[in-house]
Parts: C-alpha cells; sequence; structure tokens
C-alpha cells in the first residue's frame, strides 16, 4: 500500500493550490478518504473527508475554501486549496478510511 | 465537537518498562453500528503517522502485540507493555465516530 502526496509549495495569501495524492496497493475506489493536515510543532487536524460515492464533508474552518475530490479511474485523491490564509500552512497527508493507510505528506507554505 | 481529552502530555521510560495514556471524549463514540471508532496513532520523528490500534482494542497490521487497547464509551486506554527504544514518538488517539473528526492533542513518549 502507498499514498503519496504532491502539489505542496510556497503560495501567497488568497492564492490557490491543488494537492494530489495518488494512491496503489489497494482498492481505491472502495475506501474512503481523508485530508488531515498538521501545521509545523503542532498536532493533527481533519480537513476533509470523500466517501467512496463521493459524499464530502469539511472542517469547517475550510468550508467553502477547500474542494476535496477523487478520480477513481486514476487512483487519485485531490483537494482544491482556495482564497489560502497563512493559518493554512501545514503538512497536508491524505490517509484512508480509519486512518489504516497514511502518505509521506507535503508541505503548504502560505506567505508573502 | 467531540473534544478529546490526552494524558498525560509526555512521559519518560526506560527500555522494558510499561506505560498507560489514558483519553475521554466528550460525547460517547459508539456509532449507530454498534461499533466504536476510537483508534490510536503514533507519529515517530519525522514520520508520518501510523496507525496502531482501531476500533479500541485492534492491533493494526504489523503492529507488535507490546501495544493494547481497552476502553469504552468516553474513556480509553492505549498500554505499552515493556517498551522499546522503537516506540519514541508521539501517540494521538483519535475518534472517527462524529464529524468533524477528531485528535487528542497528543502524548510525547520519550526514552530515558
Amino acid at each position: 500500500v502507498q499514498l503519496v502526496e504532491s502539489g505542496g509549495g510556497l503560495v501567497q495569501p488568497g492564492k490557490s493550490l491543488k494537492l494530489s495524492c495518488s494512491a496503489s496497493g489497494f482498492t481505491f475506489s472502495s475506501y474512503g478518504m481523508h485530508w488531515i493536515r498538521q501545521a509545523p510543532g503542532k498536532g493533527l487536524d481533519w480537513v476533509a473527508y470523500i466517501s467512496s460515492s463521493s459524499g464530502t464533508v469539511y472542517a469547517d474552518a475550510v468550508k467553502g475554501r477547500f474542494t476535496i475530490s477523487r478520480d477513481n479511474a486514476k487512483n487519485t485523491l485531490y483537494l482544491q486549496l482556495n482564497s489560502l490564509k497563512s493559518e493554512d500552512t501545514a503538512i497536508y497527508y491524505c490517509a484512508s478510511r480509519s486512518f489504516a493507510y497514511w502518505g509521506q505528506g507535503t508541505l503548504v507554505t502560505v506567505s508573502s | 465537537d467531540v473534544v478529546m481529552t490526552q494524558t498525560p502530555p509526555s512521559l519518560s521510560v526506560a527500555i522494558g518498562q510499561s506505560v498507560s495514556i489514558s483519553c475521554k471524549s466528550s460525547q460517547s463514540l459508539v456509532y449507530s453500528d454498534g461499533k466504536t471508532y476510537l483508534h490510536w496513532l503514533l507519529q515517530s520523528p519525522g514520520r508520518s503517522p501510523k496507525r496502531l490500534i482501531y476500533q479500541v482494542s485492534n492491533l493494526g497490521s504489523g503492529v507488535p502485540d507490546r501495544f493494547s487497547g481497552t476502553g469504552s464509551q468516553k474513556d480509553f486506554t492505549l498500554k505499552i507493555s515493556r517498551v522499546e527504544a522503537e516506540d519514541l514518538g508521539v501517540y494521538y488517539c483519535a475518534q472517527t465516530t462524529h464529524f468533524p473528526l477528531t485528535f487528542g492533542s497528543g502524548t510525547k513518549l520519550e526514552i530515558k
């Protein structure tokens, strides 16, 4: 099983970024998936969830700004980050339902 | 939101000792299907989190049986018997019963 995130980087406040999480080694289409973030030196913070049937749930802090989506044909999970704020600076992890599998994370830094 | 109160915030133990970490939730974590979605994660230094225990007491894949989880409703405990050097890191409890998903604030385990 492998989850590999990509797409992080340095971005200015108010700008956008799209993260990807490429999955292999399990039946991706059958699993709900999460995005979880961790600000520098802080704990874990759940961001969003998408079910196997593409139903979505968001944390209040990102609702209306972030969009989680998936492409089962490509075994890939996405997170579109819009209207970024400095407090969105964090390592973003993708994780499977019930946190069985985690990626290595991708760092998003929001700064001018 | 479900508040997860994790104690102690840190532990310093000698190799071979046993330790326990407590996690208390502000609401029952029993889901409508009768299952309790309380999990324990370990984040080793510089690594992404790894699931140790799922649904209170089930050992994750490849996790040594020195780790055990107990509890019910709102009160849960992770026990590590015969601590080894590789056990150092930050332990988190996490609930996936209620949205938004929430995590404990973490317990940092150091080796004496």
